[in-house]
């Protein structure tokens, strides 16, 4: 079964604070790579997402690093805020197979 | 805002009893997901239709759950007989597309399964 492993498990960070999951992956046919968000209760959401050509991308406060060599890749949430508390998913996909391949998560609380 | 529904949110069945969800994708979405996932773990995948055809079913434990889309519009995912280990969220998700876009896939949310 293809693997995407997910790092830390729960993250806790102050107000203010930059928060950053690590994702890695063993398949070199996986060529997006989407980050997903969940609060509780609720089905996941595209939060950012990144294609390997590709070793950094930015929206607002939410950044995608990518090192297709070491195959990891991460979020950055700068200037994290409580309303940023949620569990976070990486994922990666062969786009044409349309199969999201699902780390386990990351529980982040962001403190006041 | 278009959403996919999804019933029963919530469901307590006892071992060996059938449990069935039911999961209406975003009107026009031709590709339609099953996901489950387990407390603490991420989404994985059951089955996947493109309108009422299977495109993957690998990892459906076919000897206890089936899923159907007869008319390619809604689907229900069926567990008989149930058994502890399926206690866990099932997730619907639809897409316009077949291949995998990003932003056009849609979670519905969830259908959560205690089995007792």
């Amino acid at each position: 079964q293809q693997q995407v492993k997910q790092s830390p498990q729960s993250l806790i960070v102050q107000k203010g604070g930059i928060s950053i999951i690590n994702c890695a992956y063993e398949n070199t046919a996986f060529d997006y790579f989407p980050w997903y968000q969940q609060f509780p209760g609720k089905g996941p959401a595209l939060l950012i997402a990144i294609r390997p050509d590709v070793s950094e991308k930015k929206e607002g406060r939410f950044t995608i690093s990518f090192n297709k060599s070491a195959k990891q890749f991460s979020l950055h949430i700068m200037d994290s805020q409580p309303g940023d508390s949620a569990t976070y998913f990486c994922a990666a996909v062969v786009g044409s197979q349309g199969n999201l391949i699902f780390g386990k998560g990351t529980k982040l609380s962001v403190k006041p | 805002e278009a959403e996919v529904a999804q019933s029963p949110r919530y469901k307590i069945t006892e071992k060996s009893q059938a449990v069935a969800f039911w999961c209406d994708p975003i009107s026009g979405h031709a590709t339609l997901y099953w996901y489950r996932q387990i407390l603490g773990q991420g989404p994985e995948l059951l089955v996947q239709f493109q309108d009422e055809s299977v495109v993957d079913d690998s990892q459906l434990p076919k000897d206890r759950f089936s899923a159907e889309r007869l008319k390619g519009v809604d689907s229900t995912l069926k567990i008989q007989p149930a058994e502890l280990g399926d206690s866990a969220m099932y997730l619907c998700a639809s897409d316009r597309f077949q291949q995998y876009s990003g932003n056009t896939i849609y979670f519905g949310e969830g259908s959560w399964l205690t089995v007792v």
